[in-house]
C-alpha cells in the first residue's frame, strides 16, 4: 500500500524559505513513471496546486507561485521535496504531497499524504 | 487559465438523502474532471476520475457525470461517514485547478 508522509518545520519566519519533504513508502519513486505533486490549503480556504515533478526530474509549477517554488526528487531516499522562498503570512497552509494516479499522466491526484500545517509568523 | 465554479459552497441533507454538487469550467476540459473528499486530519481521497469513473474501493453511492464544461457529483444515499468537504479539480495544459469546495453536513 503506497503511503506518503510530509515532514518539515511547522513554523517559518516571514521572508524565509519553507522546506518540506515527502517520504514515500510502499513503492519506489524511481522504479515507475509517475508524477509527484504538492498541494496546499490555507485555513478556511480551498485547495491550490503548487507543482509537480516527474520521476525523471522534470518539473511543472503553478504560474502564480513559479517564481518562488522549487520541487526536487531524491531517489536514493525515496523522497521528494518542496522549497517555497520569501514566504509571507499568506503562505500559511496545510501542505499535502501526493502521487498522481497513473503512470505518465498528470491529470489526477491518486494518493495523498495526511498533510502538515505550516505557519508563517515571526 | 481555466476557472472552476463549484456550487453550492455548503449543503445539508438527511441520512439516506440525495446530494448533488455541480462544477462548471470556464472552457471545455475534455472530461479531465476529478472529485475528491477531504476530512479534517485525514489524507484527501480520490472518489471520481475523468468525470465519471469510480475509483477502486469507493462505494457505489458516489457517482459523477457531465462533459465539456458542466459536471456533477452525486451521493445517492448520504451516510454519516460522508460528512466532509468535496472538491472538483480540472487538468489542462500542465495546470491543475480546484473548485472552491462544498461542505456537506447532516440535516
Amino acid at each position: 500500500q503506497l503511503q506518503l508522509q510530509e515532514s518539515g518545520p511547522g513554523l517559518v519566519k516571514p521572508s524565509e524559505t519553507l522546506s518540506l519533504t515527502c517520504t514515500v513508502s510502499g513503492g519506489s519513486i524511481s522504479s515507475t513513471s509517475y508524477y509527484w505533486g504538492w498541494i496546499r490549503q490555507p485555513p478556511g480556504k480551498g485547495l491550490e496546486w503548487i507543482g509537480t515533478i516527474y520521476y525523471s526530474g522534470s518539473t511543472y509549477y503553478n504560474p502564480s507561485l513559479k517564481s518562488r517554488v522549487t520541487i526536487s526528487v531524491d531517489t536514493s531516499k525515496n523522497q521528494f521535496s518542496l522549497k517555497l522562498s520569501s514566504v509571507t503570512a499568506a503562505d500559511t497552509a496545510v501542505y499535502y504531497c501526493a502521487r498522481h494516479k497513473g503512470p505518465v499522466e498528470m491529470a489526477t491526484l491518486g494518493y495523498w499524504g495526511q498533510g502538515t500545517l505550516v505557519t508563517v509568523s515571526s | 487559465d481555466i476557472q472552476m465554479t463549484q456550487s453550492p459552497s455548503s449543503l445539508s441533507a438527511s441520512v439516506g438523502g440525495r446530494v448533488t454538487i455541480t462544477c462548471q469550467a470556464s472552457q471545455d476540459i475534455n472530461n479531465y474532471l476529478n472529485w475528491y473528499q477531504l476530512k479534517p486530519g485525514k489524507a484527501p481521497k480520490l472518489l471520481i476520475y475523468d468525470a465519471s469513473n469510480l475509483e477502486t474501493g469507493v462505494p457505489s453511492r458516489f457517482s459523477g457525470s457531465g462533459s465539456g464544461t458542466e459536471f456533477s457529483f452525486t451521493i445517492s444515499s448520504l451516510q454519516p461517514e460522508d460528512i466532509a468537504t468535496y472538491y472538483c479539480q480540472q487538468y489542462d495544459n500542465l495546470l491543475l485547478t480546484f473548485g472552491g469546495g462544498t461542505k456537506v453536513e447532516i440535516k
